[in-house]
């Protein structure tokens, strides 16, 4: 149980486009979804928590107009990054917490090239 | 806020000998704590958590983990490492009561040799 899906797992585009990553908690419902950026041999970086209905909360330094979340359904939740460079070339991972519960559940990444 | 320090970057173990894996953290009451395992181009995986009761925590894959307030750590153990093992492990720090949203350490990279 508590499986957490990402689609695409990688996803390669030119820059100045726009790409969709969805994530999904497949056998749960999540109130709660967070998005985190992984550089290379570095840490996960929260990018926002992403609410169920709500706004996305973005942590700071973190461009909302670019990074585009929507929590339309209590299973799913889309980050889009809008007109892509290269340097939004990274590793996002989603998490998703069980409605009434704290613990995150973990989506296995998609890696972004933006070439 | 709450912050974790992860001291070692890699390890090197040899197949068959025991770990521990360093995590020291900063919070002023006490935290939920976690071990999470990344295998390469891959999400996250927990491995064990810590929220509140006995202070020596089991968790999957034979990982042990123990929780000692004095010394601000919950370092992770596993008595005899096999080469599946080598993957980037990641202490987190969660606010009890609070936001929950945990931090992470950088992250120690485990490399296992044969």
């Amino acid at each position: 149980g508590a499986v957490v899906s990402q689609h695409p797992s990688w996803v390669i585009c030119k820059s100045g486009t726009s790409v969709k990553i969805e994530c999904r908690s497949l056998d749960f419902q999540a109130t709660t979804m967070f998005w985190y950026r992984q550089f290379p041999k570095q840490s996960l970086m929260l990018m926002a928590t992403s609410n169920e209905g709500s706004k996305a909360t973005y942590e700071q330094g973190v461009e909302k107009d670019k990074f585009l979340i929507n929590h339309a359904s209590l299973t799913l939740s889309t980050l889009t990054v809008t007109s892509a460079h290269p340097e939004d070339s990274s590793f996002y991972i989603c998490s998703a917490i069980q409605t009434g519960g704290y613990e995150q559940y973990f989506g296995p990444g998609t890696r972004l090239t933006v070439t | 806020a709450q912050s974790v320090t992860q001291p070692d970057i890699h390890i090197t173990v040899s197949e068959g000998a025991s770990l521990e894996l360093r995590c020291n953290y900063s919070y002023g009451a006490t935290p939920y704590l976690f071990w999470y395992v990344q295998s390469p181009g891959q999400g996250l995986q927990l491995l064990l958590k810590y929220f509140s009761g006995d202070t020596l925590v089991q968790g999957i894959k034979g990982f042990e983990a123990e929780f000692k307030r004095s010394q601000s750590s919950f370092n992770l153990r596993k008595p005899s490492v096999h080469w599946s093992d080598a993957a980037e492990y990641f202490c987190a720090v969660g606010a009890q009561g609070g936001s929950y949203i945990p931090t992470f350490g950088r992250g120690t990279s485990l490399i296992v040799h044969p």
